[in-house]
């Protein structure tokens, strides 16, 4: 079956460090791939996509970019607020197969 | 636009007992799909319904059962609940059934077993 693995946390940043978190998979074709965001207290929000190999998903200055190769999706950005502190998801979506989705990776980001 | 929205937001039940928990998707999303969140096991796959039929099930016992009605609102009841029950029960709507549509969360219930 499916499955996601993503780095174990917490990531604990200062302001303005670059932030990367590792995502890898496993699915059967090329499915789209997500990455959501939970904040405390909240349900998640989906904060990038890309549909197909090569593509780069961005929104709110992270990026991801879908490698076919390496069956990878790592996340990043070039630099962290306070206000990005909270829990990071790398999901498959469902369809033919139930969505999956990675452990969380906990970010945490000191002013 | 509304999101999607849960009743209740927190719950407190006894060992042995059942409950029933809501979920309105946005308006117009016809999927809605059902998650266990806890700690120790990460956000984990219920069931999805789409159009009132289940599309997709997880790995769950036959305890968590869910249906949809005709204007999508959905639920989900949980019969002779567990300690290992307490958990963040999270629904989520997308609005069509095609292979990788996004999903859209509401904050979700917050269910204690005691």
């Amino acid at each position: 079956g499916n499955s996601v693995t993503q780095m174990e946390g917490p990531v604990t940043l200062s302001e303005e460090a670059f932030l990367t978190i590792n995502c890898t998979y496993t699915a059967t074709g090329y499915p789209s791939l997500f990455w959501y965001v939970q904040y405390p207290g909240e349900g998640l929000q989906l904060l990038l996509k890309a549909t197909k190999a090569d593509d780069k998903g961005s929104n709110k200055g992270f990026e991801a970019t879908y490698r076919k190769e390496t069956t990878s999706f790592h996340l990043e950005k070039g630099s962290v607020q306070v206000s990005d502190s909270a829990v990071y998801f790398c999901a498959l979506p469902g369809g033919s197969y139930i969505p999956t989705f990675g452990r969380g990776t906990s970010l945490i980001v000191h002013p | 636009k509304a999101g999607v929205t849960q009743t209740p937001r927190y719950l407190i039940k006894t060992r042995g007992q059942q409950v029933t928990l809501s979920c309105s998707p946005i308006s117009g999303h016809r999927s809605v799909s059902w998650y266990q969140q806890t700690p120790g096991q990460g956000l984990q796959f219920l069931f999805e319904y789409f159009s009132e039929t289940q599309r997709n099930k997880g790995n769950f016992p036959g305890r968590f059962s869910g249906r949809q009605f005709s204007n999508s609102r959905s639920e989900m009841n949980v019969s002779t609940l567990e300690l290992g029950d307490s958990a963040l029960y999270l629904c989520a709507s997308s609005p069509s059934d095609r292979e990788g549509s996004e999903q859209y969360f509401g904050p979700g219930t917050r269910l204690t077993v005691t």
